[in-house]
């Protein structure tokens, strides 16, 4: 299996913020990846795709980049609904698709 | 648009299969260049990618649960259905079944609508 290891996986911030949060994965792979919004009780939702696609609706605050083995999710200047855990996801060699542990961003 | 949602048992007995189904509105669940997967999530956890399905009825499945699990679809009743065969306690979770968008440019693969999930409890 491709291991996801992000970092950091909590992180603390302010309101304007610029946060970034790396990915890295354990083998290449390529631009499969997806970066995903969780707040508590409520399903992921795509931010972004093919490493650095902004996925329709999503605010342009938040911009992905990076190939091979290191990614990055930066938003830019952080909002209050922003307030969330982030996950990246692998989706180059399967079995199985995998997931980044999360990094849970919080409010300074 | 298209939307998903999850239905089945929240509790569970130990030994028994869990049974759950996702039924997709707004859409057909054989256009496009879809699949359809099933995601779990234990409280407080990650995320863990349990399996998919092609409307042609072929699936991949987690090495890890794969001599546990089946997914089948039913194009009639625009539904896909996720059985996992005995469970223990480490089966309980929040089911989230997805749509996995496969587009012709390279990296295009995502999961891009998501149920709202449905906990299941294994316990006696």
């Amino acid at each position: 299996d491709i291991q996801l290891t992000q970092s950091p996986s909590f992180l603390s911030a302010s309101v304007g913020d610029r946060v970034t949060i790396t990915c890295r994965a354990s083998q290449g792979i390529s631009s499969y990846l997806a970066w995903y919004q969780q707040k508590p009780g409520k399903a992921p939702k795509l931010l972004i795709y093919a490493a650095s696609t902004l996925q329709s609706g999503v605010p342009s605050r938040f911009s992905g980049s990076g190939s091979g083995t290191e990614f990055t999710l930066t938003i830019s200047s952080l909002q209050p609904e922003d307030f969330a855990t982030y996950y990246c996801q692998q989706l180059n060699s399967y079995p199985p698709w995998t997931f980044g542990q999360g990094t849970k961003v919080e409010i300074k | 648009q298209v939307q998903l949602q999850e239905s089945g048992p929240g509790l569970v007995k130990p030994s028994q299969t869990l049974s759950l189904t996702c039924t997709v509105s707004g859409g057909s669940i054989s256009s496009g260049s879809y699949y359809w997967s099933w995601i779990r999530q234990p409280a407080g956890k990650g995320l863990e990618w349990i399996g998919r399905i092609y409307t042609s009825g072929s699936t991949n499945y987690n090495p890890s649960l794969k001599s546990r699990v089946t997914i089948s679809v039913d194009t009639s009743k625009n539904q896909f259905s996720l059985k996992l065969s005995s469970v223990t306690a480490a089966d309980t979770a929040v089911y989230y079944c997805a749509r996995e968008i496969v587009g012709a440019s390279p990296g295009c693969r995502a999961f891009d609508i998501w149920g709202q999930g449905t906990m299941v409890t294994v316990s006696s």
